[in-house]
């Protein structure tokens, strides 16, 4: 069965730092991955999604992912952490090939919080 | 920018009461879907909707579940008998189509604590 593993819950990081959060999966065909972001009292928002081609894909707010099959990996990446990116961070995986990417799986989340 | 909206954003009811959680999609999207997150867990996907009827469901999503659209905009997701491990947050999402290179759009939540 398909599954999703943010093995880091709570990440803190100064503002102006470089941020990577981990995220795993279990799949067993080419798997559609994505990066939500919650900001507090707001929904999900999509920060990127992976399908195919370049394994390193970019996304809105300077975020970036690169995924690697051969670590079933999908980490999230950014450069310099500003303090607006506090929020909570969702990987997921599309649940059925040819599903729409309304029936996700997803992690349990990582918690940023940014040291001024 | 369209949104998904959810209302209200916190509901506390108590065990063995119905509960109905009001999601308005944003309008032109065809694909309906309820999420929730129990505290601490994974995010779940409860459902999907589409062309009034249910096209996926979970596990979870059992007899006590269910949702419909009543009036062409609004979305809801009907909780009968609550009990007090349906307290959670439920997200609502919508999609223009079923296909993956579609974004599905979330709401903010609403949190539903059974007391």
């Amino acid at each position: 069965a398909q599954s999703v593993t943010q093995p880091d819950i709570h990440i803190t990081v100064s503002e102006g730092a470089s941020l990577e959060l981990r995220c795993n999966y279990s799949y067993g065909a080419t798997p559609y991955l994505f990066w939500y972001v919650q900001s507090p009292g707001q929904g999900l928002q999509l920060l990127l999604k992976y399908f195919s081609g370049d394994t390193l894909v970019q996304g809105i707010k300077g975020f970036e992912a690169e995924f690697k099959r051969s670590q079933s990996s999908f980490n999230l990446r950014k450069p310099s952490v500003h303090w607006s990116d506090a929020a909570e961070y969702f990987c997921a995986v599309a649940m059925n090939y040819g599903g729409s990417q309304g029936n996700l799986i997803f992690g349990k989340g990582t918690k940023l919080s940014v040291k001024p | 920018e369209p949104e998904v909206t959810q209302t209200p954003s916190h509901q506390v009811t108590q065990m063995g009461q119905e509960v109905i959680l009001r999601c308005v999609p944003i309008s032109n999207h065809l694909y309906f879907y309820w999420y929730r997150q129990i505290l601490g867990q994974k995010v779940e996907f409860l459902v999907s909707f589409y062309n009034n009827e249910i096209s996926e469901k979970s596990e979870i999503f059992d007899d006590q579940f269910s949702v419909e659209r009543p009036d062409g905009s609004n979305f809801t997701l009907k909780i009968r008998s609550t009990k007090l491990e349906d307290s959670a947050m439920y997200f609502c999402a919508s999609s223009e189509s079923g296909q993956l290179n579609t974004e599905a759009f979330f709401g903010q939540g609403t949190r539903l604590t059974v007391v």
